[in-house]
This record gives C-alpha cells, structure tokens and sequence, in this order.
C-alpha cells in the first residue's frame, strides 16, 4: 500500500539557518504529493504540493521538487524564521483509495 | 468563504457517552473525510465520502459512524466514547482542478474521553 516516511525529529535550528525536511514515499500509480504545516493549537495548512514529477511546489520561502527517481519531496528552505516553528506532514494521494496517505509528521523549532 | 467548518473546536466526554462531530463546507466539494491525529502517528483516516449519500470506511472506522445526505455536510458520531477516542479531528474537503487535487482541512476538534 501507499506510505509516506518521514525523517526522525524534532528538529531544532537557529534562526537563518538552512532547512532540510526529508520525505520520501511509496505509492501505486503516479500521487500528488503535498506538505502541510501545523501551527500550535491550529489546525492544518496547505504549505505546498506538486503533481506530477519534476514539479516544484513553492510557498512563503519553502520548496520541494518531485522526485520520481528517487520518490522523494523533500521540503527546504534557505533562512527559518522563528515562525517557522511548527510540524511538517509530508502526505500523498492517488486518489485510487481516496485518502491522503500522511507522514508522522516532524516538530521543527527555531530559536531566535 | 468560511471554507470547512468544524465544531466543536474543544469537548471532553465521559466513557461511554456518544457525540457528534459536525463538520460543513460551502465549497461544493464532492469528497469529504475525517481523520484522527494522535502523537507519532501522523493523520489516519478514519470515513470518507465521494458525494451524498455515498460513504466508505478508511484505515480506524471502528467506534465512529457518518452519513453524508447533503453535499456540504459530514458529521462524524462517536458511538460509545473509550478513552482510546481522544485525539485531535480533522474534517477535510477536496475538489480537482487543473493543479491538480487540492484538500481543505477544518481547524480541529480536540476531544478528550475521561
């Protein structure tokens, strides 16, 4: 079945520094894949997707780049933002079982 | 455009108790669905739906019961509440356009069973 694997957290960065999230992922048939970002106490947000290989999703400072080869969408960021503190899903679709297949999501802290 | 809407935001229930969890949008979206978010283990689906008076159970059905007769209504109820059911619930909708699918989430239930 489609999973989606996450790297290990939490992670804890000083602020500007580089950001990599990593996500790599298994799936039938040819999935859209997304981040989603979980401020404190909130619910969840769209933070980027991309649908088809090669495509790269950006959004507020964030990138990934689908990539078939390697299945993986990885999420960067050149300079965190004490704002940045929140956790980061990597999900999938594939619209064959009609679910979002999720990560287990990574808690990224930024210090000022 | 409220978007998805869910309520209760906070509830704490009793073992044994039953509730439901509403969950509206005003988006036209044919497919809606609810998740449970719990520590470590990211968002499992929990029942979907593809259009009204269509449902289907996800990956933790068990202890939760939907119905879809409106197009922008989904709640989900709790049957007899454990204290295996708290969690975090996400409502969701989505459509298809030309990026793709996009999937709008509710801001959250938080419920606890004592």
């Amino acid at each position: 079945g489609d999973s989606v694997t996450q790297m290990e957290g939490p992670v804890t960065l000083s602020e500007e520094a580089f950001l990599t999230i990593n996500c790599t992922y298994t799936a039938t048939g040819y999935p859209s894949l997304f981040w989603y970002v979980q401020y404190p106490g909130e619910g969840l947000q769209l933070l980027l997707k991309a649908t088809k290989a090669d495509d790269k999703g950006s959004n507020k400072g964030f990138e990934a780049t689908y990539r078939k080869e390697t299945t993986s969408f990885h999420l960067e960021k050149g300079s965190v933002q004490v704002s940045d503190s929140a956790v980061y899903f990597c999900a999938l679709w594939t619209g064959a079982n009609s679910k979002l297949t999720f990560g287990k999501g990574i808690t990224l802290s930024v210090r000022p | 455009n409220a978007g998805v809407t869910q309520t209760p935001k906070f509830q704490v229930l009793k073992t044994g108790q039953s509730m439901t969890l509403q969950c509206a949008q005003d988006m036209n979206h044919e497919y809606m669905s609810w998740y449970r978010q719990d520590p470590g283990m990211g968002l499992r689906l929990i029942h979907y739906s593809v259009g009204a008076g269509i449902t289907d159970q996800g990956e933790v059905p068990n202890g939760y019961n939907v119905s879809r007769s409106t197009t922008e209504d989904f709640p989900l109820r709790l049957l007899s509440a454990a204290p295996s059911q708290t969690s975090v619930y996400f409502c969701a909708s989505s459509r298809w356009d030309s990026s793709g699918n996009t999937i709008y989430f509710g801001e959250g239930s938080w419920l606890t069973v004592v």
